[in-house]
């Protein structure tokens, strides 16, 4: 009965480098949101996904943000040439098919530090 | 105690105290919103939500109200223990349903044994 996880927990970045942050959604949720939070900040929304396609993206950057959830494996956020700005905690969220906002579990959250 | 949200962002309460934490929303089309706690290195726990055709909810120690008016939500922690130590958030759903959530900034409540 695992929740939603994500990996890694912590990730430490030069500026430049590209950042990955897998999802792994509750079992039986097709749904996975992506938010951002910055330190004494609430959630900022980024991109909702289902499975091979994205729904809304309007909270991501223009540039060096994508994110995409493949058919088989976990979500993946991936941020290119990382800058000091880019520091944050990245937390994922699931939700069943048809669920509704009350439904959006959350993953325990990945801190990207960028140095 | 009570907390004035975005202005007093940190709200001290006695054990066994009732806390009041508010929000204010911005959007007035929001329809649905949302409470969540977060506790220090955690992700978000959803504690409970309510419709805008509704002033108020209750469930286990906690009520939220909702003032469509003023377009303020409050939620109150009946009998503050320690382990409601966290940070508060509220979330709203805005123009064209769906599941995106808009977050507000959050207060710290911090208990005192």
């Amino acid at each position: 009965n695992a929740g939603v996880m994500q990996n890694p927990r912590h990730l430490v970045r030069r500026r430049g480098q590209e950042a990955r942050l897998r999802c792994s959604p509750m079992k039986g949720h097709s749904h996975v949101y992506w938010y951002r939070q910055l330190p004494e900040e609430g959630l900022k929304f980024m991109v909702y996904l289902q499975k091979e396609n994205i729904i809304d993206e309007s909270g991501m950057p223009k540039e060096r943000f994508s994110a995409e959830f493949p058919k088989e494996g976990p979500s993946i956020l991936r941020i290119q040439q990382v800058v000091r700005g880019d520091s944050a905690a990245y937390f994922c969220a699931s939700s069943p098919i048809a669920g509704g906002p009350h439904e959006q579990y959350f993953g325990p959250g990945t801190r990207l530090t960028v140095t | 105690g009570e907390s004035v949200g975005l202005h007093l962002p940190t709200l001290s309460v006695q054990e066994g105290d009732n806390s009041i934490i508010n929000c204010a929303y911005s959007n007035s089309a929001s329809d649905y919103f949302i409470w969540y706690k977060q506790e220090s290195g955690k992700g978000p726990q959803f504690i409970i939500d309510i419709r805008s055709n509704m002033d108020k909810r209750q469930g286990q120690r906690v009520t939220v109200l909702l003032n469509k008016t003023v377009k303020h939500l409050s939620l109150q922690i009946a009998a503050t223990q320690p382990g409601d130590s966290a940070v508060y958030f509220c979330a709203e759903r805005g123009l064209g349903g769906g599941n995106k959530l808009t977050f507000g900034t959050g207060t710290q409540l911090k208990v005192e044994l």
